[in-house]
């Protein structure tokens, strides 16, 4: 059964800095890895999705980078503002046979990017 | 506007009696998934569906029931709603399964 761990639980920097989170799943037969960002009382927004067969994905400040063979992700955020401040969540998405399609999720890093 | 549509957005109600959340999507997606989200216990996936007439279980699908007769709605059933099913249920949807998803703003379930 997969299982997806995140570190750290919590994070909190000042304005500007460049930080990482990271993602780990322990079957590494997955799909894609997905990064997703919660705001509170809301639903997730899509940031990023990285298929098995690629390494990384960008989009803006973001970059999410995938190492199967380690069963790792990371997101990267570089120059954050307090806008960034949100729930972040990985999900690893099943590959092949009757599993296709299922998505386990880590726990998510609460990020405070404070002025 | 693209969306991923839920309703109720918040229901109180009590042991036993049946209910159905309705997810409903504009965006012509062969993808749905419902999840429910605990404190302490994080976004799990109930159920989810390839496309028409596919649904599978994910992986807490126990007291739950989902159809998929049309593309673009995918409801949640409870048949005996149970206070253990007390959650903020999520509906996403994707092109395919190897898409990004859009997810509904959720539904707060309270069974007393």
């Amino acid at each position: 059964k997969q299982e997806v761990t995140q570190i750290p639980a919590a994070l909190s920097v000042p304005e500007g800095e460049n930080l990482v989170l990271n993602c780990s799943f322990t079957d590494s037969a997955i799909y894609n890895l997905q990064w997703f960002r919660q705001d509170p009382g809301k639903g997730l927004t899509s940031l990023l999705l990285i298929q098995s067969s690629q390494r990384e994905q960008t989009s803006g400040r973001l970059n999410a980078s995938l190492d199967k063979s380690s069963g790792r992700s990371t997101l990267y955020i570089a120059a954050s503002q307090p806008g960034d401040s949100a729930t972040y969540l990985c999900a690893a998405s099943s590959g092949g046979g009757t599993s296709y399609g299922k998505l386990t999720f880590g726990q998510g890093t609460i990020l405070t990017v404070h002025p | 506007e693209a969306q991923v549509t839920q309703n109720p957005r918040y229901l109180i109600t009590v042991t036993g009696k049946k209910l159905t959340v309705t997810c409903s999507q504009n965006m012509n997606h062969e993808y749905m998934s419902w999840y429910r989200q605990d404190p302490g216990l994080g976004l799990r996936q109930i159920y989810y569906s390839m496309n028409v007439e596919v649904t599978d279980k994910g992986d807490v699908p126990e007291g739950y029931k989902v159809s998929r007769k049309e593309k673009r709605n995918f409801p949640l059933i409870l048949e005996s709603p149970s206070p253990n099913q007390t959650s903020l249920y999520f509906c996403a949807s994707s092109a395919t399964g190897n898409q990004p998803q859009h997810f509904g703003d959720g539904t707060r379930l309270s069974i007393l």
